[in-house]
């Protein structure tokens, strides 16, 4: 079964307001999480790697101010995208790692639609 | 040069055929070696998971890796409508370091 869950599983907002994704390890505690975006028939296209209790690290060309990611238990990473701009509109998608095998798990994705 | 290389298709095949699919990599470093399938507005799904060189197989499913070639394939047998879907390959250095992705192979399996 899953174990990454993510909310909402699509979203709409309007051009300058913030949107909030949650994603959730549902059967390990993920002390890494990843967030991706990705854009229609393109590839995903890391964005940050977030760490339980400390600050994510965070791509080349990403911004960090415009993506928050907060990671405060073992178990939900979030992404807050603020001021959000058509532009953003695309598929975000977030995963945890089992350092055991070095594999992800990935969540169901979130479609963000801005207008 | 990408580091991970990918034919993006499509690829078309009918009902029960043999499909492979595949990506070189130029990273001498990876190690683990991924194989995930992703349908429309999903998640990607792992399906295979192979350590360095050699052979998995998993039901219809076979994955092969080739360390001295740089080059990784994913074998589908009896393939399925159902098996229609983006095949992403992905590897990593391992201890934790980032996946590297292909672009992705999209699969049709007609009837």
């Amino acid at each position: 079964g899953a174990v990454v869950s993510q909310h909402p599983s699509w979203v709409i907002c309007k051009s300058g307001t913030s949107v909030k994704i949650e994603c959730r390890s549902l059967d390990f505690q993920a002390t890494t999480m990843f967030w991706y975006r990705q854009f229609p028939k393109q590839s995903l296209m890391l964005m940050a790697t977030s760490n339980e209790g400390s600050k994510a690290t965070y791509e080349q060309g990403v911004e960090k101010d415009k993506f928050l990611i907060n990671h405060a238990s073992l178990t939900l990473s979030t992404l807050t995208v603020t001021s959000a701009h058509p532009e953003d509109s695309s598929f975000y998608i977030c995963s945890e790692t089992h350092t055991s095998t070095d594999t992800q798990y990935f969540g169901p994705g979130t479609r963000l639609t801005v207008l | 040069q990408k580091e991970v290389e990918q034919d993006p298709g499509p690829l078309s095949v009918p009902e029960g055929a043999i499909v492979s699919l595949n990506c070189t990599y130029s990273n001498s470093a990876f190690q683990y070696f991924m194989w995930y399938r992703q349908y429309s507005r999903k998640g990607p799904e792992l399906l295979m998971y192979t350590y360095s060189s050699g052979n998995k197989e998993d039901g219809r499913f076979t994955a092969q890796v080739d360390k001295s070639s740089k080059y990784i394939s994913l074998f589908i047998r009896d393939s399925q409508p159902s098996d229609s879907a983006t095949y992403l390959c992905a590897m990593s250095a391992g201890g934790g370091n980032k996946l590297t992705f292909g672009t992705g192979t999209q699969l049709k399996v007609e009837l």
